[in-house]
């Protein structure tokens, strides 16, 4: 059954260093999800992406984040100047159609 | 705004019992989709079963089953003959436009 490819698994980084997580998408989806939970917290939606550009985003993505599909088949996930609060598993999600979405097994973000 | 409430935050019931889980949203869209999702400790995402709001019937996935009410606005989900595998935390999702909103999460535990 195809896969939601996340990497690395388990990422730890230093207060105000820059960390990039990567995806990979089913291959025939089109709508790809960045979500984040903190642990002991509920799942919160971070950015959706279609046709090579955000079609929405909450008030948490702010310009300390960034997403972008470089290669046709990566999906990353940018975050700037990373901070203690950042630290939670970051979700990767992809749909076909948005009534069924895969999600990848997470990035566990831990800053110190 | 789209917004799902789950009311249990634990429930613990015995192996082979059968068990739901309540969850109510709230939602403008009038086409939707309502999910459940398993998170075992590994804290991976799992889909446990859909349903699309404009088809009455309950969706069924052996074991798993839902009792939709619309009017109600309400999502339960039912583990019949449940298993010491089925322990995990259980989100409820709501599918709006371009993301979905989850519930605060019911931790489930079966008890041998």
């Amino acid at each position: 059954e195809p896969e939601v490819t996340q990497t690395p698994s388990h990422q730890v980084t230093q207060m105000g260093q820059e960390v990039i997580l990567r995806c990979v998408p089913i291959s025939n989806h089109l709508y790809f999800y960045w979500y984040r939970q903190i642990l002991g917290q509920k799942v919160e939606f971070l950015v959706s992406f279609y046709n090579n550009e955000i079609s929405e985003k909450s008030e948490i993505f702010d310009d300390q984040f960034s997403v972008e599909r470089p290669d046709g088949s990566n999906f990353t996930l940018k975050i700037r100047s990373t901070k203690l609060e950042d630290s939670a598993m970051y979700f990767c999600a992809s749909s076909k159609d948005q009534d069924g979405y895969t999600f990848g097994s997470g990035t566990r973000l831990t800053v110190v | 705004a789209q917004t799902v409430t789950q009311s249990q935050p634990e429930m613990s019931v015995q192996e082979a019992e059968t068990v739901t889980l309540s969850c109510t949203y709230d939602t403008s869209e009038n086409n939707y989709y309502l999910f459940w999702y398993k998170q075992p400790p590994s804290r991976q995402m799992i889909l446990v079963i859909r349903q699309e709001a404009y088809k009455q019937q309950n969706a069924t996935e052996n074991r798993f089953s839902v009792n939709f009410q619309k009017a109600a606005k309400s999502f339960s989900l039912k583990i019949s003959d449940s298993q010491l595998g089925d322990t995990a935390m259980y989100f409820c999702a709501s599918q709006g436009a371009q993301k979905l909103v989850f519930g605060q999460g019911t931790r489930l535990t079966i008890n041998p």
